[in-house]
């Protein structure tokens, strides 16, 4: 079975552009959960989506959004792209949230690198 | 959110048992600990997780202390490939988000 898929795999921006990331979950999954990661520092939390509403939101500015598909498939965007939003951006899916075996699994990863 | 504490770094030798602690002593009565490892500029891999009891799967066993205030993670027979950077991280279940809450881990260094 194929795992989470994201795409692009890198991606170079400048500064006050936009950026779109997409993520296909494992099949099956109706959550996906986006997720930063800086260099040098664990994964944070920015979105989760649950049958294509938002069920949560971590500590980021409006400039960051998300939206999920009817197949379940999610988009992260970005506006007025700073340095700081350079990162590793993961998606994970899981099965449904708000259970004990709620295992999220990761993707590979967009690298965004804005100059 | 309840907050982990982990040792930054850790050495081991191959084929030996890698014991990685971690400490959640804020840790909720309905939150899991789920354990993840991330190798080099890879996205996180599920490894783990439970409430009260030991568990074991095939990757590793868990160990979580009566008050759950601390677990440990043992990877039995380590090999090379296990050189990760290991997570714990609580997550709740019943509420309206199930978000994972990482901290900085610790680096796994397997060594031959």
């Amino acid at each position: 079975d194929a795992g989470v898929t994201q795409s692009p795999t890198h991606l170079i921006k400048t500064r006050g552009q936009h950026v779109t990331l997409r993520c296909s979950p494992i099949s099956g999954h109706k959550s996906v959960s986006w997720y930063q990661q800086v260099l040098g520092q664990g994964p944070q939390f920015i979105f989760q989506y649950y049958e294509k509403e938002e069920r949560g939101r971590g500590n980021f500015p409006d400039r960051f959004s998300a939206r999920q598909f009817p197949n379940y498939s999610s988009e992260l965007n970005v506006n007025a792209l700073l340095l700081g939003d350079s990162a590793l951006y993961l998606c994970a899916s899981s099965l449904v949230p708000r259970t004990g075996a709620n295992e999220q699994y990761f993707g590979p990863g967009t690298r965004l690198t804005v100059t | 959110d309840a907050k982990t504490t982990q040792p930054p770094s850790m050495d081991c030798a191959e084929g030996r048992a890698a014991n990685l602690p971690c400490n959640h002593s804020t840790i909720s009565g309905n939150e899991y600990v789920y354990w993840y490892r991330q190798i080099h500029s890879q996205g996180p891999q599920y490894i783990i997780h439970g409430l009260k009891n030991n568990e074991t799967n095939e990757m590793a066993s868990l160990i979580i202390t009566e008050d759950r205030k601390s677990s440990t993670l043992i990877l039995p027979h380590a090999t090379l490939r296990d050189t990760a950077v290991y997570y714990c991280t609580p997550m709740g279940y019943g509420g309206a988000t199930n978000k994972l809450i990482f901290g900085t881990g610790t680096l796994l260094a397997v060594q031959p």
